[in-house]
């Protein structure tokens, strides 16, 4: 069975600071890695993904990933963080078999202050 | 683009009450999902259309919960009776396709929040 971990309930940064949401992984075969954003009364929007090739990621809104095989990491960063960044974070994985299902971990909220 | 819609956004019943949310996916989009989130939790999948077919429901409840999708566009989800462990937001998502190696990313909807007393 696959499982996501996000140790942290919540991350707080200042405004202008580099930042990073933690997330491991269990799943058999090869990761597909996924973080998705999620703003009150919204539903889900997508980042970014990791399918194959370069372990660093850069996605939507400035937010880039780091692939770790080694660690089972997906860990979230962004350089400079913005209040506009407060929102809740998930992390995502699946296989990379046909028909596998995304499973998330619980979420990390964000909180930027200014 | 349109995205995935979903109506309503907000119900409250009481328990042992029936509820019906539906969901109109992404236009040419095969695959429709349905999830549950819980307060605190992500997000968990109840069912996986392709088409008008399930793929996966191994986590749908189904002495309460059923979903259909009859002609492979719009879904509906319905849970009968409710208990108070189902409020949750139910969240439909849809995809291009499934069922390749290939990853077509999921758009979801702003979701429903369900409140159960």
């Amino acid at each position: 069975a696959q499982s996501v971990a996000q140790p942290e309930d919540q991350v707080n940064v200042a405004e202008g600071n580099p930042l990073t949401v933690k997330c491991t992984y269990s799943v058999s075969g090869n990761p597909y890695l996924f973080w998705y954003v999620q703003y009150p009364n919204r539903g889900l929007q997508f980042l970014l993904k990791y399918i194959t090739g370069d372990n660093l990621v850069k996605g939507s809104y400035g937010f880039e990933a780091e692939f770790n095989k080694s660690q089972t990491s997906f860990h979230l960063k962004k350089p400079s963080a913005l209040v506009s960044d407060s929102a809740l974070y998930f992390c995502a994985v699946r296989d990379d078999s046909g028909y596998s299902t995304l499973t998330f971990g619980k979420g990390t909220m964000l909180l930027v202050s200014p | 683009e349109a995205g995935v819609a979903q109506s309503p956004r907000y119900k409250i019943i009481e328990k042992r009450q029936s509820v019906a949310f539906w969901c109109n996916p992404i236009s040419g989009h095969a695959t429709l999902y349905w999830y549950q989130q819980i307060l605190g939790q992500g997000p968990k999948l109840l069912i996986q259309f392709q088409n008008n077919g399930v793929v996966d429901d191994s986590q749908l409840p189904k002495d309460r919960f059923s979903a259909e999708r009859l002609k492979g566009v719009d879904s509906t989800l319905k849970i009968q009776p409710a208990k108070l462990e189902d409020s949750a937001v139910y969240l439909c998502a849809s995809s291009l396709r499934a069922g390749t190696s290939s990853y077509n990313e999921q758009f979801f909807g702003p979701g429903t929040r369900l409140t159960v007393l």
